[in-house]
């Protein structure tokens, strides 16, 4: 079956430009996770969706980051005014539940990269 | 807070030599521990996983015990293949919460 989807898989932009990102999770999946993933680091967490609501979203950076996801399937995450430090690999992942150990599936990532 | 500690790389193997990667954790309570792995041009994988003290995850030849008084979680291959480059990633989840901390990645490279 179809593994978490990511698009675009490489987005370059300029210095305060406004991005969106888009995860298409597996079918079926109610737990949504965002992760960024700087170039020779581990990804680091932003924020966890259950269903329609961000259960914890304590690792996003700062308030130019913002993430949705309105029907409990595909999220999008929103970075305004984009600086030079936001680039890096955003990876999405998705896992059965939210509960438990639900094993979270990761998708492709996101290049971005602030010129 | 929680974190993840693993050696750093690169690691450089010939075909069939054995395999280990170190890696400790910090954590409140009693977390869960994962060994990720991301090949060449592809997402990241779960590799193998353990959710309490002594347990054993294991997973294409690769095993990792859940060592508490330690708080270590080494990963460990008998005889590595060329297939098994890659970057490998140990990561831990703290009881109560979802999101998953990983450590800086160790890569791997074995040549025929």
């Amino acid at each position: 079956g179809a593994g978490v989807s990511q698009t675009p898989s490489n987005k370059v932009t300029e210095k305060g430009k406004y991005v969106e990102l888009r995860c298409d999770p597996i079918s079926g999946h109610t737990a949504l996770y965002w992760y960024r993933q700087s170039l020779g680091q581990g990804p680091e967490f932003l924020i966890y969706f259950q269903g329609t609501g961000a259960a914890d979203d304590s690792g996003l950076p700062n308030d130019r980051f913002f993430a949705v996801r309105p029907e409990g399937s595909v999220s999008t995450l929103k970075i305004q005014r984009t600086e030079r430090g936001d680039s890096a690999v955003y990876l999405c992942a998705s896992s059965l539940m939210g509960q438990g150990e639900g094993e979270q599936f990761f998708g492709p990532g996101t290049r971005l990269t602030v010129l | 807070g929680d974190s993840v500690t693993q050696m750093e790389g690169p690691v450089t193997l010939s075909e069939e030599a054995f395999l280990t990667i170190n890696c400790t954790y910090t954590a409140t309570g009693y977390p869960s521990l994962f060994w990720y792995v991301q090949y060449p041009g592809e997402g990241l994988q779960l590799l193998l996983k353990a959710t309490k003290a002594d347990d054993k995850g294991s997973n294409k030849g690769f095993e990792a015990t859940y060592r508490k008084e330690t708080t270590s979680f080494h990963l460990e291959k008998g005889s590595v293949q060329v297939s098994d480059s890659a970057v490998y990633f140990c990561a831990l989840r703290s009881g109560g919460y979802q999101k998953v901390t990983f450590g800086t990645g160790t890569k791997l490279q074995v040549i025929p």
